[in-house]
């Protein structure tokens, strides 16, 4: 299976303050996603990363609110920015195989008051 | 976005019993996943499914890809108290985003 790091593991925030999760995929990966889970809920895709343009986003998630980066192939971060309660949520970084598996990391469990 | 129908949404079974689960879609696809997500954990990938009618197996657990490819069952047998968590199905079309289902929350009583 796919090597999915994710940084910070959980993080308690300020309203109105911004967050960087950073993740590291092995080089198998070939498309890099970012998920939300809200508490008791399934996954919602938030963006597809693209190496080195400007990410593919959902309905309902813009730029401005999530920026992504993904410079090169195994490496990407999500900023949630501006942060409110309604952001606390858990953020994951997924690796997808040529084959269509998709694995994910252990997810950045964030908490904002 | 658009969501697959899992059920049950919630089990308690008890300890040695097999249990079953499924999810259903209105759309075809041609990639069914089975994830297992622990709480404070990311999902796990359990099973991979590429073609209609196959069945799979992953130690206890046996999934099988629906022949109408719009749906997917997943069985575990003879339970015991760490499969507790939650199920999520997962189906792909080609190259378009995954789509996930809501979830089978799995509660074992020892």
């Amino acid at each position: 299976s796919a090597v999915i790091s994710q940084k910070p593991s959980r993080d308690i925030c300020q309203r109105g303050t911004s967050l960087t999760i950073q993740c590291q995929v092995d080089s198998q990966v070939t498309m890099m996603f970012w998920y939300r889970q809200q508490p008791g809920q399934s996954l919602t895709l938030i963006a597809t990363a693209n190496q080195g343009s400007e990410a593919t986003y959902e309905s309902g998630f813009v730029i401005d609110k999530f920026p992504i980066s993904r410079p090169n192939l195994t490496f990407s971060t999500l900023t949630v920015s501006n942060m409110s309660p309604e952001d606390s949520s858990i953020y994951l970084c997924t690796g997808q195989y040529g084959t269509g598996e998709l694995f994910f990391g252990e997810g950045s469990r964030l908490t904002v008051l | 976005g658009q969501q697959l129908n899992q059920s049950p949404q919630s089990m308690f079974i008890q300890e040695g019993e097999d249990v079953s689960m499924n999810c259903t879609s209105s759309s075809i696809f041609n990639t069914w996943l089975w994830y297992k997500q622990d709480p404070g954990e990311g999902p796990v990938l359990l099973i991979a499914l590429y073609k209609a009618g196959e069945l799979t197996s992953n130690g206890r657990l046996t999934a099988q890809f629906g022949t109408t490819r719009k749906d997917s069952f997943l069985n575990i047998s003879a339970s015991i108290p760490s499969d507790v968590g939650i199920y999520f199905c997962a189906g792909l079309l080609g190259y378009q985003k995954v789509t996930f289902g809501i979830g089978t929350k799995l509660q074992v009583i020892p």
